[in-house]
């Protein structure tokens, strides 16, 4: 089975600061797909990145990059100038090759970006 | 993007009684959809697999007679709380995908409460 976890249930950041949320996963699957999603305080669940594990190279979305190790099954998230719009729930979460869509979450990281 | 439509977005009901909530994928065609739960500061707990023309597929400990589902179509998918509790009250999240590999659009999610 596969399991999802973050281990920082808080964060907070100063506006325009750089911030790190973590996630380590343990699977025994070779390819699949890692997310992070985040959820502000309207509950709408909104794809922020997304990482094939075949590729090696780091996911990026303006702002948003992601630091993939595969062989330590960690995928942290980089959120830098944070914006007082980036204050929400962050869930990391995984998706084997062939799941169907079916994904698995962490237990989320709730960031605050301060003024 | 994909679209997916989940109403209603709020509801209460009485101690006892049926409700019914709606996960539609508006823009393409969802042979597969999933019904998560939420509490309170918690993550997504994925409750069952949807599956078009064919039954759910439950997650350990999800008791199937309280929650219905049905997928009678390709772009609907139901989640019906049988005789509802106050302990059924949560948030409810339904997602799809258009195929493999991508990632999942989740629905606005459903916030019942149970009084």
């Amino acid at each position: 089975a596969q399991t999802v976890t973050q281990s920082q249930p808080e964060m907070s950041v100063q506006e325009a600061e750089t911030v790190t949320l973590s996630c380590t996963y343990d699977t025994s699957e070779s390819n699949y797909y890692l997310f992070w999603y985040k959820q502000p305080p309207s509950r709408q669940m909104i794809l922020v990145i997304r990482q094939e594990a075949y590729k090696q190279q780091n996911a990026t979305e303006n702002r948003f990059s992601v630091n993939f190790q595969k062989a330590a099954k960690s995928f942290s998230l980089k959120i830098s100038d944070s914006q007082l719009g980036d204050t929400a729930m962050y869930f990391c979460a995984f998706m084997t090759e062939n799941n169907n869509n079916d994904m698995r979450f962490g237990a989320g990281t709730r960031l605050t970006v301060k003024p | 993007g994909a679209v997916v439509s989940q109403h209603p977005s709020r509801v209460i009901c009485k101690s006892g009684t049926s409700v019914k909530i709606e996960c539609r994928s508006l823009d393409f065609q969802a042979t597969t959809m999933f019904w998560y739960r939420q509490f309170p500061k918690q993550s997504l707990m994925l409750m069952a697999t949807s599956n078009e023309g064919s039954k759910a597929t439950y997650e350990q400990g999800v008791e199937k007679d309280k929650f219905l589902i049905n997928h009678a179509s390709l772009t609907l998918s139901t989640l019906t709380v049988t005789s509802a509790h106050p302990e059924d009250s949560s948030f409810y999240i339904c997602s799809a995908g258009i195929d493999y590999h991508t990632e999942a659009f989740f629905g606005q999610g459903t916030r019942l409460t149970v009084v």
